[in-house]
């Protein structure tokens, strides 16, 4: 069975004040990851797919980044906007399904 | 582009009502469909997908269902809600097509008193 550990579950961040997010995933075989972001009451909005190790991909202040066993969500010089919950999924071969994590659920203070 | 629909945002039923949440997209042909339920701390729980009008595939037994009776419109229902089944519902789009990432609509909010 696929699954998905995301660490920190929380974290609280000065606006400025660099980090990373972290997605540990089992997978037979990993088809993709998926970083998505969700705010408060709304659905997860998407950001990235990975396909492989070595990957990285970047959208303003977010770098995903892939190795065989964990992705990383870097967030630089966060501002407040950014402050949400960020989740990571996987897809294994042979599956139409997602196997999502918990996710990070980021705060960023001015 | 593609876009989500999903309603209603909130919904507050008594145990035993029945339910119908309705979810349709706009902008794509055939695509795969899905609903997920959200608990908190819990992550999303897939609970039916499809892959095509009348095809539904159902991931966890429980008291709800799904139908796909038109190409981009996807319900789930219920004949009798539980408390349990109180949580934020979400239904979900992908292109028919490899790997292709899922799309979100704005959930149901769904409160069981």
């Amino acid at each position: 069975e696929d699954q998905v550990t995301q660490s920190p579950e929380a974290l609280r961040l000065q606006e400025g004040e660099s980090s990373s997010l972290n997605c540990s995933y089992t997978v037979s075989g990993l088809r993709g990851l998926f970083w998505y972001r969700q705010d408060p009451g709304k659905g997860p909005e998407f950001l990235f797919t990975l396909y492989s190790a070595g990957e990285e991909k970047e959208k303003e202040r977010l770098k995903a980044t892939l190795t065989k066993k964990e992705s990383f969500l870097h967030i630089t010089a966060p501002k407040p906007e950014d402050s949400a919950t960020y989740l990571c999924a996987v897809r294994g071969y042979g599956n139409n399904r997602l196997a999502f994590g918990k996710g990070n659920q980021v705060v960023v203070i001015p | 582009s593609q876009t989500i629909h999903q309603w209603p945002a909130t919904l507050v039923q008594p145990v035993g009502s029945p339910l119908s949440l309705e979810c349709t997209v706009e902008g794509t042909s055939n695509p795969n469909l899905y609903w997920y339920r959200q608990a908190a701390g819990r992550g999303l729980q897939l609970l039916f997908y499809s892959v095509g009008i009348g095809q539904i595939s159902s991931e966890v037994p429980q008291n709800l269902s799904a139908s796909r009776p038109q190409d981009r419109q996807f319900i789930l229902s219920s004949k009798k809600l539980l408390l349990s089944d109180s949580g934020f519902y979400l239904c979900a789009w992908s292109e028919n097509s490899y790997n292709q990432p899922q799309h979100f609509g704005d959930g149901t909010r769904l409160s069981i008193l």
